[in-house]
């Protein structure tokens, strides 16, 4: 069975610090996607990255990066410079492809992030 | 904006009654899937329909029932409620390949008393 382990319930940091996210999932599949949804307190899941498991390669987006290790299963996102906007629960997902049941996405328990200004 | 819509935003219901929660997905999306995120856990993958028949479906209960329409809205309906069902109902659509990417609507929060 897929699993997403967040291990970070809550971090606090103060503006423009940096901060990072982690994310270990556990999936018997060879083929599979990993997401990251940031959740703000109105409620609604924002796409923030999706990334395949044959593409290694770390990405960048404004202050956002990402970096997957295969070794080592993670898939961890880095916050640059960190704004108020920032505090809300960010989500890592695991979606299988080629299973009967779609792309049903797991989902970790979340990272609580709250930048104090 | 997702162009994901969820109605109602808010629900308040009593033990025992039943409840529909309904979904309009984003433009070219076939694909819907319905999450449950209980308060300060991640969402659980309830169902998932695809050209108005269910494609996969989580560890929930018969009583966790859904409809798919010709123009690709849904429904999620509960029966028997229960206080443990109070949750905030997440609808997501795809264009219906498996491994596209999932935009959330905005969600109903259900509240069971």
């Amino acid at each position: 069975a897929q699993k997403v382990t967040q291990a970070q319930t809550e971090i606090s940091v103060v503006e423009k610090e940096d901060v990072t996210l982690d994310c270990v999932y556990e999936t018997r599949d060879t083929t599979y996607y990993l997401f990251w949804y940031k959740q703000p307190p109105s409620g609604e899941l924002v796409f923030l990255i999706r990334r395949n498991s044959f593409d290694e390669q770390n990405e960048i987006s404004g202050r956002y990066s990402w970096n997957f290790q295969k070794s080592t299963s993670s898939f961890n996102f880095t916050i640059t410079a960190s704004q108020v906007v920032d505090s809300a629960v960010y989500f890592c997902a695991l979606s299988e492809a080629g299973k009967a049941a779609g792309n049903k996405l797991t989902f970790g328990g979340g990272t609580r992030v709250l930048v104090k200004p | 904006e997702t162009g994901v819509t969820q109605s109602p935003t808010h629900l308040i219901k009593t033990r025992g009654q039943q409840v529909t929660l309904r979904c309009s997905s984003q433009s070219g999306h076939n694909t819907v899937s319905w999450y449950q995120q209980a308060l300060g856990q991640g969402p659980q993958f309830i169902f998932q329909y695809y050209r108005e028949e269910e494609n996969g479906r989580g560890n929930f209960p018969p009583r966790f029932s859904g409809l798919q329409f010709p123009n690709y809205s849904s429904e999620l309906n509960v029966n028997a409620l229960e206080l443990d069902d109070s949750a905030l109902y997440l609808c997501a659509s795809t264009r219906g390949g498996r491994t596209d990417t999932q935009y959330f609507g905005p969600g109903t929060r259900l509240t069971v008393l």
